[in-house]
């Protein structure tokens, strides 16, 4: 069974930074490109940013660009999200998936950045 | 970056046929783009239903379809069901990175 599992999630300040993390198992993650999606309150879902299987590339969505960085320990069977100099807009629950065949998705976890 | 429209709301009937259509900006939709659909609940995670235009999961009802009509993906319900109302999004794959639709908020009434 596909399982991913995400966490990391809180509430930090604007200008903090946040490290979130999605476990995966049930499947080859080192085969696999990933993504990191989010959820904004009451909004639509929104790519975030994808890596490489082996993680040699990486791609973000011009909202987080120069501030996320996703990365990935196949070894580990982990996607991480790395976030920075946090935004009130950036609030949303995140969710990390797996698209190529066929498409699964952890339960999300949900960052809030508040003062 | 391009941008995917969906219909923002639509109605079906129980026991009716509704179709929701996913659409590029940058010109006619194809099986290049891999189209996804997907189907989320309120205060669920969403769930995919198809994948690479019309593939389905092991879970996806089969009264649900994918396909490409003029232009566009696009997802077909027949015989709609109560539980069938939730929000659909679709999500197309461009050189640069993905790309979801705003969804559709679909009722069944």
């Amino acid at each position: 069974e596909v399982k991913l599992v995400e966490s990391g999630g809180g509430l930090v300040q604007p200008g903090g930074s946040l490290r979130l993390s999605c476990v995966v198992s049930g499947f080859s993650f080192s085969s696999y490109w990933m993504y990191w999606v989010r959820q904004a309150p009451g909004k639509g879902l929104v790519w975030v940013s994808r890596i490489y299987d082996d993680g040699s590339r990486t791609d973000y969505a011009d909202s987080v660009k120069g501030r996320f960085t996703i990365s990935r320990d196949n070894a580990k069977n982990t996607l991480y999200l790395q976030m920075n100099s946090l935004r009130v807009e950036d609030t949303a629950v995140y969710y990390c998936a797996r698209f190529h065949s066929g498409g699964y998705w952890g339960q999300g976890t949900l960052v809030t950045v508040s003062s | 970056q391009a941008v995917v429209t969906q219909e923002p709301s639509l109605t079906v009937s129980p026991g009716g046929t509704v179709t929701l259509s996913c659409g590029s900006s940058t010109g006619p939709v194809t099986s290049s783009h891999y189209p996804f659909w997907f189907q989320q609940k309120p205060g669920q995670a969403p769930r995919t239903l198809i994948y690479d235009t019309g593939d389905k999961h092991s879970w996806t009802p089969a009264r649900f379809s994918g396909s490409l009509l003029g232009g566009k993906a696009a997802l077909t319900l027949s015989g709609a069901l109560p539980e069938d109302e939730a929000d659909y999004y679709c999500l197309l794959f461009y050189s640069g990175g993905v790309v979801i639709g705003g969804g559709t908020k679909l009722t069944v009434l």
